[in-house]
C-alpha cells in the first residue's frame, strides 16, 4: 500500500524559503510521476508542479520562477522548495502520486505551512 | 491554461437524493482527461473518477462521471451521509494541470 508523508517547518518567515519533504513508502519513486498541490485555508486546490519518473519537471507558470521540485531516489523522497514566500503562500501542501495519465490517485495527509513573521 | 468552472457552488440536498455536479472547461479537454475528487474537512482529496467516466478502485457505483469535450458531470445516484463533502474536477489533458473551484454538497 502506497503511503506518502509530508514533513517540514509549519512556520516560515516572509521572504524566506519554504522547504518540504515527501517520504514515500510502499513503492519506488523512480517508477512513477509525482506532484505537489497546495490549498490555501478555506479555498480550492492549486497544482504547483510535477516530477516525472524520468526526473523531468513541470511547473505552474505562476510559480515557475520560485519553485523547485526534486527527488532523492536513495531515500525515496520528494522535495519542494519555494523561495521568497509571502502570506499568499500560506496553505496546506500535499504531495501526490500521478496515476494513469495524470490524475492523482494517492495523496499524503498534507502539511499546513503558515508564512508569518 | 484550461480554466475549469464548477457549478453550482453549493448544492443543498437530503440523504437519498440524486446529486448532479457540473464542470465546464474553457478549452476542450484532451482525451477526456478529466478527474473528480472528493474532499472532506481536514482530509486530503480522494480520487473518485478518472478519464471522465472510470471509477477509481473502491469507489461505490452510486458515483458516475460523464461528458466529453468541455462539459462534464459527476452524478451521485443516492446520497449517503458520508457523501456530503466538497467535490473538485481536475483536467490533466494539458499543462498546467488545473482544478475547478469546487462544489460543496451540504445537508439540506
Amino acid at each position: 500500500q502506497v503511503q506518502l508523508q509530508e514533513s517540514g517547518p509549519g512556520l516560515v518567515k516572509p521572504s524566506e524559503t519554504l522547504s518540504l519533504t515527501c517520504t514515500v513508502s510502499g513503492g519506488s519513486i523512480s517508477s512513477y510521476s509525482w506532484s505537489w498541490i497546495r490549498q490555501p485555508p478555506g479555498k480550492g486546490l492549486d497544482w504547483i508542479g510535477s516530477v516525472s519518473y524520468s526526473g523531468s519537471t513541470n511547473y505552474s507558470p505562476s510559480l515557475k520562477s520560485r519553485v523547485t521540485i526534486s527527488r532523492d531516489t536513495s531515500n525515496n523522497q520528494l522535495s519542494l522548495t519555494l523561495t521568497s514566500v509571502t502570506a499568499a503562500d500560506t496553505a496546506v501542501y500535499y504531495c501526490a502520486r500521478v496515476t494513469g495519465s495524470g490524475n492523482l490517485g494517492y495523496w499524503g495527509q498534507g502539511i499546513l505551512v503558515t508564512v508569518s513573521s | 491554461e484550461n480554466v475549469l468552472t464548477q457549478s453550482p457552488g453549493t448544492l443543498s440536498l437530503s440523504p437519498g437524493d440524486r446529486a448532479t455536479l457540473s464542470c465546464r472547461a474553457s478549452q476542450s479537454v484532451s482525451s477526456n482527461y478529466l478527474a473528480w475528487y472528493q474532499q472532506k474537512p481536514g482530509q486530503a482529496p480522494r480520487l473518485l473518477i478518472y478519464g471522465a467516466s472510470s471509477r477509481a478502485t473502491g469507489i461505490p457505483d452510486r458515483f458516475s462521471g460523464s461528458g466529453s469535450g468541455t462539459d462534464f458531470t459527476l452524478s451521485i445516484s443516492r446520497l449517503e451521509p458520508e457523501d456530503f463533502a466538497v467535490y473538485y474536477c481536475q483536467q490533466y489533458g494539458s499543462s498546467p494541470l488545473t482544478f475547478g473551484g469546487g462544489t460543496k454538497v451540504e445537508i439540506k
